[in-house]
């Protein structure tokens, strides 16, 4: 599976924009790029996904570079309730079945200060 | 529209019993992950199922550890003779299709003594 890399961690302040980035260089044509979150003590929320063009849902934006190798997450407006570990994930259709395995990596803490 | 059950949300087991996971997935999918993650660690997989048939078992270690999803019933997963290092927070998580995004449940946290 491609790699991606994103930070460590990262600060936002209350009812500001969050842009969450992430390196996918590796990409393959197939892959998706999923993003997930996990609140403390809780299991993972799907966020958004998409392949080339970028997206938007009631949660978040996905921008995703001309070349496919970054993407960026983002929160229009940060709340408190929004404090959790971000996960940027490529994830190949393989409509057979085999690898529909979400590979996760250690995602970015994000802070939300008031 | 309940979405992915796991029961119990937290369990605690001696070092040799069996620890017994359920996962009632959301009504309509058919595809079903487990995962665990490790006290300060990232999800791992651990295995993929469809009705009766698993599919992908590559991150299930090879022993004490099984996995099932009756035609009937939630899927199961089985540790048998748990060790302290089996202890994790066990995500158990749903799809309608192979290639849809996932709905996970909110886990089980196993502590074994």
């Amino acid at each position: 599976d491609a790699k991606t890399t994103q930070p460590n961690s990262m600060e936002s302040n209350e009812e500001e924009p969050v842009h969450l980035p992430c390196n996918h260089s590796t990409i393959s044509g197939t892959d998706y790029i999923h993003w997930y979150r996990q609140l403390p003590s809780q299991g993972p929320e799907y966020v958004i996904h998409g392949l080339t063009s970028n997206v938007n849902n009631r949660m978040a934006s996905l921008a995703i570079a001309e070349d496919r190798k970054s993407s960026t997450l983002i929160l229009h407006r940060a709340t408190l309730r929004d404090a959790a570990v971000y996960y940027c994930i490529l994830r190949d259709v393989d409509y057979g079945g085999a690898t529909n395995k979400l590979i996760f990596g250690t995602g970015t803490l994000l802070a939300v200060q008031p | 529209n309940a979405g992915v059950m796991q029961n119990p949300r937290h369990l605690v087991r001696r070092r040799g019993q069996e620890a017994r996971l359920r996962c009632s997935p959301m009504k309509g999918h058919s595809h079903v992950y487990w995962y665990r993650q490790l006290p300060e660690e990232g999800l791992k997989f651990m295995v993929y199922l469809q009705k009766e048939n698993i599919i992908d078992e590559s991150g299930m270690p090879k022993e004490r550890f099984s996995a099932e999803f009756p035609k009937e019933g939630p899927s199961i997963l089985r540790i048998q003779q748990v060790v302290r290092g089996d202890s994790a927070a066990y995500f158990c998580a749903s799809s309608p299709t192979g290639t849809a995004g996932y709905t996970f449940g909110s886990g089980t946290r196993l502590t074994v003594v």
